[in-house]
């Protein structure tokens, strides 16, 4: 099955509204990266985090990497019509970093 | 956009055929990656590759084999296509792996492909 469990499934936000989509893994994560899929696209890759407790941003994204390194979570703020899409963590395994996996995925609407 | 080119976009086929979906890039990445989306479970891992003619599976195997005889070619194939092989397949393409640098995934445009 999938390493990594990703929720909630679907987040409905009213535009200028917060909200976070969180990743979790019963195993201790090599890295998590984060991407981004616009309905009818493609996955494109957001950041990627590799340190114990990290915390990244860009511009209204915040990204945070566990202590444990086994969760991680992505805040959005001030919700823009622009954010609607489908967000993927993804993580390698320590026990084997080539094998890319992802979550199901947060799929975000926002209403304006 | 990362040089990726999957072909083809769009198939239709019928049970029991064998199906062949390309993957090419020109970027001269090493790692290549083929996965299935379908709603509610996201992106799974079908197969991957860490070189030419090395390839593992992924979580979701069953039903399908992968080749690569050149670094920017990835072949995957459905041996005998069945209808819960309905899906979008992406391909994507990593410079290294692990933590470094380059270990983020590019993708491709994706082939649906619709097995009646």
């Amino acid at each position: 099955g999938q390493q990594v469990m990703q929720i909630p499934q679907y987040q409905h936000v009213q535009e200028g509204e917060d909200f976070t989509t969180y990743c979790n893994s019963s195993t201790t994560l090599s890295n998590i990266q984060w991407y981004k899929q616009r309905p009818g696209g493609h996955p494109v890759f957001l950041i990627q985090l590799v340190k114990s407790g990290e915390v990244k941003k860009q511009k209204r994204l915040t990204f945070q990497f566990g202590e444990a390194k086994k969760n991680s979570s992505l805040h959005i703020t001030a919700t823009q019509t622009t954010d609607v899409g489908t967000y993927f963590c993804a993580a390698r395994e320590r026990s084997n970093d080539y094998k890319l996996s992802f979550g199901a995925g947060t799929t975000v609407t926002v209403r304006a | 956009d990362a040089g990726i080119t999957q072909s083809p976009r769009h198939k239709v086929t019928e049970t029991g055929t064998p199906v062949t979906l390309r993957c090419h890039q020109t970027e001269n990445h090493r790692y290549m990656y083929w996965y299935r989306q379908d709603p509610g479970h996201g992106l799974r891992l079908i197969h991957y590759s860490y070189g030419v003619k090395d390839t593992d599976k992924g979580e979701v195997s069953d039903g399908y084999s992968v080749s690569r005889s050149k670094t920017e070619d990835f072949l995957l194939t459905l041996e005998s296509a069945t209808s819960s092989q309905t899906s979008v397949y992406f391909c994507a393409i990593s410079e290294s792996y692990g933590t470094g640098f380059g270990a983020e995934a590019f993708f491709g445009q994706g082939t649906r492909l619709t097995v009646v």
